[in-house]
Order: C-alpha cells, then sequence, then structure tokens
C-alpha cells in the first residue's frame, strides 16, 4: 500500500464550482497533515495544515480522520488561478521532520 | 519573507560527472532537507540533515550522495558520479520544527538537474 495515496485526477471543473480532493496514509503514528500546492515545474507551497478539528482558510476547508487514516481538501467558487496539482502530504512519525508527499491531485478549472 | 534559496536554477551535466547543487535555508532554521521530483513523479525525499550530521536517509540516497553544511548558511547536495536517472528537479527545504507539530517546511525555487 502506498504511504500517502491519490486521485491523479484530472478535475476539470468550470469557475464558481465546488471540488473535492481526498487523500489516504498508511501509516496510524503520522503526526502532522497538510496539503501543498505545485504549479507546474515549481517548488510545493503550502495551503494548509490540517487539523482533526477541521479548518478553514477563505475558500479552502481541510478536515482529517484519523481513525480512517483520511484526509479531504474542499475547494469553493473555483477560480482559474485554482489551477494547479494538490498535493496530500504527511509528515513522518519519524523526529526528523520527514515529509511524505502523495503524487498529486492536477486540478484545471477553466472558464 | 524570509525564503529558500537555490542555485543554479538549472545544470546540465554529462553522465559521469559530479555536480554540486547549492541551498541557502532560512537563517533561523535547524532542520534542512533534500527531495527529488522526477518529471511527471511523486516529490521523494532524500534525506534529512539536523545538527551538522544526517538524521535520515532514503534508499535512494545512496553512496554517490552526499550533504555538506560547509559553513553557516550554506547546504549542498553533491552527487559523485551522475547517472541518466539522476536527472530531476532537487528541491532544498528547511523547518523549524521546535514550533508546532504543524509547522511549515519551505521549500526553495528547486534546481532542474539534466544528465546527458
Amino acid at each position: 500500500r502506498k504511504e500517502v495515496e491519490q486521485d491523479p485526477g484530472p478535475f476539470n471543473v468550470p469557475e464558481g464550482a465546488t471540488v473535492a480532493f481526498n487523500c489516504t496514509y498508511s501509516n496510524s503514528a503520522s503526526q502532522s497533515f497538510f496539503w501543498y500546492r505545485q504549479d507546474c515545474r515549481k517548488e510545493p507551497k503550502l495551503l494548509m495544515s490540517v487539523y482533526s478539528s477541521g479548518n478553514e482558510d477563505g475558500r479552502f476547508t481541510a478536515q482529517l480522520n484519523r481513525a480512517s487514516q483520511y484526509i479531504s481538501l474542499l475547494i469553493r467558487d473555483s477560480k482559474l488561478s485554482d489551477s494547479a496539482t494538490y498535493l496530500c502530504v504527511v509528515r513522518d512519525s519519524s523526529n526528523t521532520g520527514k515529509l511524505i508527499f502523495g503524487q498529486g491531485t492536477t486540478l484545471q478549472v477553466k472558464p | 519573507e524570509p525564503e529558500v534559496t537555490q542555485t543554479p536554477s538549472h545544470q546540465v551535466t554529462q553522465m559521469g560527472q559530479e555536480v554540486i547543487l547549492r541551498c541557502v535555508p532560512i537563517s533561523n532554521h535547524l532542520y534542512f532537507y533534500w527531495y527529488r521530483q522526477i518529471l511527471g513523479q511523486k516529490v521523494e525525499f532524500l534525506v534529512s540533515f539536523y545538527n551538522n550530521e544526517i538524521s535520515e536517509k532514503s534508499e535512494i540516497f545512496d553512496d554517490q550522495f552526499s550533504v555538506e553544511r560547509p559553513d553557516g548558511s550554506n547546504f549542498t547536495l553533491k552527487i559523485r558520479s551522475t547517472k541518466l536517472e539522476d536527472s530531476a528537479m532537487y528541491f532544498c527545504a528547511s523547518s523549524d520544527l521546535g514550533r508546532t507539530d504543524s509547522t511549515e517546511a519551505f521549500f526553495g525555487q528547486g534546481t532542474r538537474l539534466t544528465v546527458v
């Protein structure tokens, strides 16, 4: 089983749509969870951390279900500028801070 | 805003040659990392570095790879004898894990290594 698994997509949605991405992770001892955004041939950039209580940042909502080892990201009112690859990232349970990346889900928002 | 800087942005090298990829992490960070991303694939962990020594390395990080922090600011990745399959984007990252468990890792813009 992959350590962090995502549906690669692509997700093609019209502007204004709501889109949801899911991710599962295999190590139940993982401590921290993140969504990063990666534009083509650029570095990953933190979109938001994910907490068990769920957290929201503007149009973006992230949820964590530790029992199911499942992470989600919801994007409301999609903008053209949201087009990117969204990376589900888990911080390893070791104390080195190593990050384990999913393969990413590609989102294309169309006018 | 502080940032991680990497040089060069693109390096072309012949197979068998040595390359050194350079990074300047954020100045008050203590944890440093190298990751790589082969075109079309996921970002993969190579090595973590703390307190002037390697704290963890992946299976990818074999004897042809080494890291060094030669002075107080630079963090380098050396590939001794490059192979075609080393062609990838190499990302340096740094973080200050001591603050919270959700502390962000900041990534540099990457060095695109092309081995020919």
